[in-house]
């Protein structure tokens, strides 16, 4: 059974366009992140939520929405995608709230290529 | 600002031989977490360290932290092919902000 997963794998899409990366976990965490991986392998948080709550959302251009329909969804909605968006992007889910107090479960990863 | 550093970005060993990498940060912190990437798949947890603790093992790993000089290592000994991997450090600071460093490519030769 796949803890954390994530849907699609592989995104190609054109420069304008909106799409949406899902992301599930069975693992029952309150806890669930998206991380943005670039291609120098630079990991950096998006977003986190907590209960359904967001609880994090750093620096990122409001063309990214995320919404959790329930603690064990976290999706990633991109409007008006730019080719600067391409990267590899990271769902996550922890069981103890933000932090590091326990370990990060990842998915295993959703490649977006903007052309 | 970057909190995690891992050095050395890249490292390759023959198969046997240990390989360390090092994380530094810059603020203090609660915990420290390692991670593996393989190719094309998502980051596995390998070890947590709390600010209080000082050395970690788990099976062939083996964690140190130093809170003095803000640093931590990660051995792994009598390295295997299938260990060739990306290694990342991340640390949480008194916000609960995690962040992770640029991580260290590791190369086990045959």
């Amino acid at each position: 059974d796949t803890a954390v997963s994530q849907t699609p794998k592989y995104l190609v899409t054109q420069m304008g366009n909106d799409k949406s990366i899902k992301c599930e976990q069975n693992l029952g965490h309150d806890t669930m992140y998206w991380y943005k991986q670039d291609s120098k392998k630079f990991l950096k948080i998006m977003f986190s939520y907590n209960n359904k709550e967001l609880i994090i959302n750093e620096t990122v251009p409001n063309r990214f929405s995320p919404k959790s329909p329930d603690k064990a969804h976290l999706n990633l909605h991109i409007n008006s995608l730019e080719l600067g968006d391409s990267a590899v992007y990271f769902c996550a889910s922890s069981q103890a709230g933000t932090g590091l107090n326990s370990p990060l479960h990842f998915g295993n990863g959703t490649r977006l290529t903007v052309t | 600002s970057q909190q995690g550093e891992e050095d050395p970005q890249a490292l390759s060993i023959q198969e046997g031989e240990n390989a360390t990498m090092n994380c530094s940060y810059k603020t203090s912190i609660n915990n420290l977490q390692w991670y593996r990437q393989n190719s094309g798949r998502g980051l596995v947890h390998l070890i947590l360290i709390r600010s209080n603790e000082r050395e970690k093992h788990s099976g062939r790993l083996r964690v140190t932290l130093d809170t003095s000089k803000k640093s931590s290592s990660l051995l792994i000994t009598a390295s295997r092919a299938a260990d060739t991997a990306s290694y990342f450090c991340a640390t949480d600071n008194r916000d609960d902000k995690i962040i992770f460093g640029k991580g260290t490519r590791l190369h086990i030769l045959p």
